[in-house]
């Protein structure tokens, strides 16, 4: 099966701070991956998507200059939430595609766990 | 605009019993609909994949079944165990992105 990691699985910050998210395919090369958030009994909310060399495509309502999302390589995206505040706290998870294979499963990360005082 | 509800919300069995979880969603035009698995804090687990041409699909004591026309999915989990307990959740694929349900959230007491 296909594997993807995230750094940090949690992080807590003062308002006011970025964070800077990191999801790795580890052992597949994914042109494309999903960020997504979950609120507390809440479901996932897709917040962008990410193509390997140019520009996230952001959903309805998600702030393109606050939450930076950098798709450097075939193996590596990051999301940076900037200037964090308390109500950007939420649980993120990122997602990645083997477009080899049928229907293009997307294999989720563990998630990352963002505590914002 | 898709909309994916789960139902039940929530719901404890007795270890051993046979449990249907239930998925629907609003647009028949989907893609595939996939069966997940969320334990507390972590990410996802991809349980079963169905594609929009298939009624069906199978994995140990775990069957989802898709009827696209009706907007339906099940998940039926058979002989269930405490470790089954989680959060399950029902996703759609359409043309381009994955919509969840809020998930189904088993509890299974020994």
């Amino acid at each position: 099966g296909a594997v993807v990691s995230q750094h940090p699985s949690r992080v807590i910050c003062k308002s006011g701070t970025s964070v800077k998210i990191e999801c790795r395919s580890l052992d597949f090369q994914a042109t494309t991956m999903f960020w997504y958030r979950q609120f507390p009994k809440q479901s996932l909310m897709l917040m962008a998507t990410s193509n390997e060399g140019s520009k996230a495509t952001y959903e309805q309502g998600v702030e393109k200059d606050k939450f930076l999302i950098n798709h450097a390589s075939l193996t590596l995206s990051t999301l940076t939430v900037t200037s964090a505040h308390p109500e950007d706290s939420s649980f993120y998870i990122c997602s990645a595609t083997r477009p080899d294979q049928v229907g293009e499963t997307q294999y989720f990360g563990p998630g990352t766990r963002l505590l914002v005082l | 605009k898709q909309e994916v509800t789960q139902i039940p919300a929530a719901l404890s069995v007795p270890e051993g019993e046979n449990l249907v979880l239930n998925c629907s969603f609003t647009d028949s035009a989907i893609y595939n609909l996939q069966w997940f698995r969320q334990d507390p804090g972590k990410g996802l687990t991809s349980l079963l994949l169905i594609q929009s041409s298939q009624r069906e699909q199978t994995s140990g004591r775990l069957n989802a079944s898709l009827d696209k026309s009706s907007g339906r999915s099940t998940l039926y989990i058979a002989a269930s165990q405490p470790g089954d307990s989680a959060t399950y959740l029902c996703a759609v694929r359409g043309s381009e992105k994955l919509v969840f349900g809020k998930g189904t959230k088993l509890t299974v007491n020994p």
